[in-house]
C-alpha cells in the first residue's frame, strides 16, 4: 500500500520569500500525487496533479511542484509568497489501476507568512 | 456549476443524540466519501463509496453510519456511539475508474460538529 510523509507540520516564511512544501511517498511504481490546499474552515481545493511526462508540473497560485523520482519526493514550491497563501497544505498519493479509487494523504504542513 | 454541497456549515449536538450530515454532488461522480478531520491529524476515512448501494468501512468507522441510496447523496449519521463527535467533517467525490486519476478528489466546504 501506498503511503505519504509531509515531513514539516509547520512553516513559517516572510512575504515575497521563496517557499518549498516536502512531500514524500512510498510505493513501488510512479503514483499519481496531487497537492492540495486548505484555508481555515473550508474545504480542500486542487492546486496541482502528476500522472507521467514532464516531471515539473504547473499549479494554480503560482505553485509548481517537481516530480523527483529518485528521491521518491513531489515538493510543492513557489517563488514569492503572499500573505493569502497562508493556509494547511496536503500532499496525496494515488495508484494506478487502483480499483478503489483511494487516495492517502499526508498529515498536511501549515504555512504562516510573516509580513 | 457542479460541484459539492455539505449541510449544515455548522452543527450542534447534546451528548445522546444522533445527527446526520448532508452531502450532495451535481458531478454524477460514481464514488464519494467521508472524512474527519482534527486538529494536527490531517484527513482520517470515516466510510466511502464506489457505487449507489455499497460503501465500505474507512479506518474510524466506529460510532459512524452511511447510507447510498442516490447517486448524488452519501449523508453520514453521527450516532451516540461515538465518543468524541467534535470535529470538522469533509465530504468528497471523484469520479470512475477510467479518469479518477486526472481529477482526483473534489472537496465540499465541511461540516463543523460540536457536541454541547
Amino acid at each position: 500500500a501506498q503511503s505519504v510523509t509531509q515531513p514539516d507540520i509547520h512553516i513559517t516564511v516572510s512575504e515575497g520569500a521563496s517557499l518549498e512544501l516536502r512531500c514524500n511517498y512510498s510505493y513501488g511504481a510512479t503514483p499519481y500525487l496531487f497537492w492540495y490546499v486548505q484555508s481555515p474552515g473550508q474545504g480542500l481545493q486542487l492546486l496541482l496533479k502528476y500522472f507521467s511526462g514532464d516531471t515539473l508540473v504547473q499549479g494554480i497560485k503560482g505553485f509548481e511542484a517537481e516530480f523527483k523520482r529518485s528521491q521518491s519526493s513531489f515538493n510543492l514550491r513557489k517563488p514569492s509568497v503572499h500573505w493569502s497563501d497562508a493556509a494547511e497544505y496536503f500532499c496525496a498519493v494515488g495508484a494506478p489501476n487502483n480499483a478503489g479509487n483511494m487516495l492517502t494523504f499526508g498529515g498536511g504542513t501549515r504555512l504562516m507568512v510573516k509580513p | 456549476d457542479g460541484g459539492i454541497t455539505q449541510s449544515p456549515k455548522y452543527l450542534f449536538r447534546k451528548e445522546g443524540q444522533n445527527v446526520t450530515l448532508s452531502c450532495e454532488q451535481n458531478l454524477n461522480h460514481d464514488a464519494m466519501y467521508w472524512y474527519r478531520q482534527d486538529p494536527g491529524q490531517g484527513l482520517r476515512l470515516i466510510y466511502y463509496s464506489q457505487i449507489v448501494n455499497d460503501f465500505q468501512k474507512g479506518d474510524i468507522a466506529e460510532g459512524y453510519s452511511v447510507s447510498r441510496e442516490k447517486k448524488e447523496s452519501f449523508p453520514l449519521t453521527v450516532t451516540s456511539a461515538q465518543k468524541n463527535p467534535t470535529a470538522f467533517y469533509l465530504c468528497a467525490s471523484s469520479p470512475g475508474t477510467g479518469i479518477f486519476f486526472l481529477y482526483g478528489y473534489t472537496f465540499g466546504s465541511g461540516t463543523r460538529l460540536t457536541v454541547v
